[in-house]
This record gives C-alpha cells, structure tokens and sequence, in this order.
C-alpha cells in the first residue's frame, strides 16, 4: 500500500524568509503533484513532477522530485503572505490507471 | 482547461435525511470519477471510484449502503448520502478523468455537508 508522507504539518513562516516543504512516499510512482488548498476551497493544481530530477518553478514555489530517494520538495522563496494556505503532495500509483494518494498535508502560515 | 462543477456547494440537511451531490465534466467525458471526503484540517480521504456504467468500487471502510454511488453517464456522477448523521458532516470533493493519454485529474470544487 502507497504511503505518503509530509512534512512539516504546520509551518509558520516570516515574510521574506525561505523554506521547504517535504514529501516522502513510499512505492514505486509514475508521478506526483502539488496542490493548494485554500480554506473552504478545493484544490489548485501547482505541479505536476514525472521524472527523476525533475524541477518545476512558478512564482515563489519551486517543486523537485528525487525517484530514486522517493522524495519530493516544494520550496518556497522569499515567502510572501498571500502564499498562506495548505499544500498537499499527491502520489500516483505506477500505471496510467492508478490512483492518487494524498500527503497529509502542510498548513503554511506566512506572517507580516 | 477541463472543468468539473459540483452541486451543490452547500447543503445542510437533518439527520435521517438524504442528500445528492451531483459531479459534472462540463467539457470532457469522464470515464471515471472519484469522490473523496476531508475532514477540517486533514487530508483527502478517497472514498470510491466509479466508472461509466459499472458498479463503483469502494475503498475499505466506507459503506456502499451509506454513500450510493451512480455514474449513469460520461459527464456525471452523483453521491446519495443515505440517512445522513452529523458524523457524516464534512467536505466532499469529486474529481474526473478522462481515460487516454495522460490521465489527468480535474477536481471539483467541493460540497460541504452539513448534518443537524
């Protein structure tokens, strides 16, 4: 069964200041997401990662996936407050039919 | 961009009651739909999948008889929350695929439950 897990679960951050958000899985993928979420909201598609070292940047948010190390970050650059929301990694099974699993999610606090 | 729409947004019912919540693919054809629940505060629990004509297949611990599930067409699916109790006030959320190619997910935008 495909275990995902992230950290941290609620991260508090200054403006400016820069951060990462962590993702581990635990099976075989053939891709993985970033979501936002905010509250009351559904989700925002950010990124979508297919490959080993792969790296996406939109913004602030900078998403890579290491396959091999079943790790995935989103960093966050010179945070800003309209960034506050919660961000969840989602990791597809292996074959184009596979599901999503959800991490549990970061709740990101970007203070003034 | 594909599009999913959800109804409704809002739905406050007492307990004992049923209550639809309706997923629509407005401009793709969804060969399978999921719905999921999330409680305040946690994660995206995936309730079932459910393809175009066939019975949905349901994750362990949710009870089909509870949470109906019919995907009558390739544009929409609907979840019947069955003799609702305030346990089963939370968020749900559907999302739509379209199977070739990528097998993208599109999300809805959510129905939040809420039983008196």
């Amino acid at each position: 069964e495909l275990k995902v897990e992230q950290n941290p679960l609620f991260l508090s951050m200054q403006e400016g200041k820069n951060y990462t958000i962590y993702c581990n899985y635990s099976t075989t993928s053939d891709r993985l997401y970033w979501y936002r979420q905010d509250p009351g909201k559904s989700l925002e598609s950010l990124f979508v990662l297919l490959s080993n070292g792969a790296v996406k940047q939109e913004g602030r948010l900078m998403a890579s996936l290491d396959t091999k190390a079943r790790l995935s970050t989103l960093h966050i650059t010179a945070a800003v407050h309209d960034l506050s929301a919660t961000y969840f990694c989602a990791v597809h099974g292996s074959g184009t039919a596979s599901k999503l699993t959800f991490g549990t999610g970061t709740r990101l606090q970007v203070t003034l | 961009g594909a599009v999913v729409s959800q109804h409704p947004s809002r739905v406050i019912c007492k307990s004992g009651t049923s209550v639809k919540i309706e997923c629509r693919s407005l401009d793709f054809q969804a060969t399978t739909m999921f719905w999921y629940r999330q409680f305040p505060k946690k994660s995206l629990m995936l309730m079932a999948t459910s393809n175009e004509g066939s019975k949905a297949t349901y994750e362990q611990g949710v009870e089909k008889d509870k949470f109906l599930i019919n995907h009558a067409s390739l544009t929409l699916s609907t979840l019947t929350v069955t003799s609702a109790h305030p346990e089963d006030s939370s968020f749900y959320i559907c999302s739509a695929r379209y199977d070739r190619g990528f097998y993208e997910q599109y999300f809805g935008p959510g129905t939040r439950l809420t039983v008196t």
